[in-house]
């Protein structure tokens, strides 16, 4: 079965660092997005990014936040600054017919 | 975008079938309905997605009546392995965007 594949599993940064986290999508899929998931809550939407551009963001989603796809595989979130409240999982998603979730990314913040 | 309303927990067996109801009211004419299952610290996964009446696969079947403003995910014979968090998402495919609570599903032995 087809998998979306993300890196590093857990990274531990410090206030103010940026942070670059990686997502390889499932090779013909289209859509690509960015969601999150702080400790116990609910999975929240980041961004879409369709035909190498933003196609939706949330309102999370503000200027220390960035995506790419740099070399038309890996889709990369940016953190510019991170924050304490930052800390969460982060998951990379794809879809054709389907939406498939990468495993995640633990991001803590100190 | 529709918002959704599930049950925030369940409780059930093994052996017994499970029925999630999830609302959404203001769903739009091309709205899909879609049901993903997360285990802690892991992403979610896809379940089962239909537009209207009912839709089967090899793990669920999703019933959503003809006014489409409600839909039931049905597990038949859950297992221990089945305790999990359920979501139902409304939206257009490729862009169901809005998690809602979700239903956390605790099956007993």
């Amino acid at each position: 079965e087809p998998e979306v594949t993300q890196t590093p599993s857990h990274q531990v940064t410090q206030m103010g660092q940026e942070v670059i986290l990686r997502c390889v999508p499932i090779s013909n899929h289209l859509y690509f997005y960015w969601y999150r998931q702080i400790l116990g809550q609910k999975v929240e939407f980041l961004v879409s990014f369709y035909n190498n551009e933003i196609s939706e963001k949330s309102e999370i989603f503000d200027d220390q936040f960035s995506v790419e796809r740099p070399d038309g595989s890996n889709f990369t979130l940016k953190i510019r600054s991170t924050k304490l409240e930052d800390s969460a999982m982060y998951f990379c998603a794809t879809f054709l017919d389907e939406q498939f979730f990468g495993p995640g990314t633990r991001l803590t913040v100190l | 975008l529709a918002k959704t309303t599930q049950p925030i927990s369940m409780d059930s067996y093994e052996g017994q079938e499970v029925n999630i109801t999830c609302s959404h009211n203001n769903i739009a004419t091309n709205d899909y309905i879609t049901w993903y299952q997360q285990f802690p610290s892991q992403g979610p996964r896809f379940i089962i997605q239909g537009y209207k009446t009912k839709v089967t696969n090899e793990v669920a079947s999703l019933f959503i009546p003809a006014d489409r403003k409600s839909s039931t995910l049905s597990l038949p014979r859950v297992s221990l392995s089945d305790t999990a968090v359920y979501y139902c998402l409304v939206g257009v495919a490729g862009n169901m965007l809005t998690f809602g609570g979700g239903t956390r599903l605790m099956v007993k032995p």
